[in-house]
Parts: C-alpha cells; sequence; structure tokens
C-alpha cells in the first residue's frame, strides 16, 4: 500500500482557517469511511483528532472538522491558534485489515 | 487514566533481534484492539502491526511480515512486538497504540515511544 498524499506544508494567521488535504485512492480513503487524522506536537505522541471521516474524540476543540469527496480527504481547523501549529497526519483503512498514513503536513500558525 | 509505557529499545547490529514492551493501565487490553506504529527519525507515521482485542487476529504491514511477531500477556497487561531480522530501514521510535474499539484502526492512546537504532 502507496502512502496517502498530503501536502508538505500549510499556514494560516491567527483566527484564520486552513484545510489540510489527504489524496488516496478507490482502494483506501475512497473506499471505505475509515479515514482518521492525528495531530503531533514535536517530540510527542500523536494525538487523535478526527476519526471515522468527520467524528471528533472527546474533548478535541470543534475547531477541527473533517470531510471527504471522493478519494481526498480534508481537515479544517478554524480559528487557527498558535497551539494548533503542529504536524498532522491523516490515515486510511487500506483494505485487507491494514492501514495506511499520509505522508504530514506541518502546520504552521503565522 | 489510561496509560502506556514502552520499553526494549536501544541499539542493535543488523540482522540481530529485539522485543519491545508496551505496558498498559487503566485499561484492559483485551477490550480493545491494539496497535504498533513507528517513526523514522524526521518521516512520517507507519504503521507496524495490530492484534484485535481477543488476540485472535494479527496483521502486518508487508514491511515487517515474517520478522515482526506482535503478542500480549493478559495476565501483566502487557504488549509485546518481537523484532527480528532487523534492517538499517528498521530505526525508528515505536509507539505502542490502542484501538479506539475492537478494531477500527483509529488510535485513541498513544505511549511515549521507545527508539529503536539499527546500526554495526
Amino acid at each position: 500500500q502507496s502512502a496517502l498524499t498530503q501536502p508538505p506544508s500549510a499556514s494560516g494567521s491567527p483566527g484564520q482557517s486552513v484545510t489540510i488535504s489527504c489524496t488516496g485512492t478507490s482502494s483506501d480513503v475512497g473506499g471505505y469511511n475509515f479515514v482518521s487524522w492525528y495531530q503531533q506536537h514535536p517530540g510527542k505522541a500523536p494525538k487523535l483528532m478526527i476519526y471515522e471521516v468527520s467524528e471528533r474524540p472527546s474533548g478535541v476543540p470543534d475547531r477541527f472538522s473533517g470531510s471527504k469527496s471522493g478519494n481526498t480527504a480534508s481537515l479544517t481547523v478554524s480559528g487557527l491558534q498558535a497551539e494548533d501549529e503542529a504536524d498532522y497526519y491523516c490515515s486510511s483503512f487500506a483494505g485487507s485489515n491494514h492501514l495506511v498514513f499520509g505522508g504530514g503536513t506541518k502546520l504552521t500558525v503565522l | 487514566q489510561v496509560q502506556l509505557v514502552e520499553s526494549g529499545g536501544g541499539v542493535v547490529q543488523p540482522g540481530r533481534s529485539l522485543r519491545l514492551s508496551c505496558a498498559a493501565s487503566g485499561l484492559t487490553l483485551s477490550i480493545h484492539g491494539m496497535h504498533w506504529v513507528r517513526q523514522a527519525p524526521g518521516k512520517g507515521l507507519e504503521w507496524v502491526t495490530g492484534i484485535d482485542y481477543d488476540g485472535n487476529n494479527k496483521y502486518y504491514a508487508d514491511s515487517v511480515k515474517g520478522r515482526f511477531t506482535i503478542s500480549r500477556d493478559d495476565s501483566k497487561n502487557t504488549l509485546y512486538l518481537q523484532l527480528n531480522s532487523l534492517r538499517a530501514e528498521d530505526t525508528a521510535v515505536y509507539y505502542c497504540a490502542r484501538d479506539l474499539a475492537h478494531w477500527s484502526l483509529w488510535f485513541d492512546s498513544w505511549g511515549q515511544g521507545t527508539l529503536v537504532t539499527v546500526s554495526s
């Protein structure tokens, strides 16, 4: 399974919205509603932000939202805050009980 | 409070073996699927392997199939990863992670990671 495609970087000013894309194929992102997003700060473990395309775990601010269209999933962060600066990874079920991650996007808050 | 603590990492020569442990507290391994995810230095995340909630099914990424083995000891509430025939490209921080459900491939709790360095 090939890694999902994410832009290497994204940025926005405080208070703005930014959207990060995650492109796969009909064998992963497009074929299942099993997309999730993780936030990772430097030197820390990843944190689940979105699962099942658009569901938020308890404790995740509603500024984070997810969606999917065809083979592309998206994470939108609204009302950007300084603490949102981190790496973001998407992942998707890829058949045969396997999981594939995206290459990661470094989000910079200007 | 869910806590996962990995141990067992270190420097190992190519071709040798290592066993990683993940001690769990605040959760029961037999209720959730459990996984290992790794991250090479400066690189992205890679799912390595997972074991479902009842331990009957284990799945592996193609990159480690036949070399790595996942297991768990319910009496110790501990997850293991046996790494054999190690290669330089296996160098990474290895995280254990709890599945949100029996087997969803969504990981809602993570350990702090343990670093494995494969080098001669």
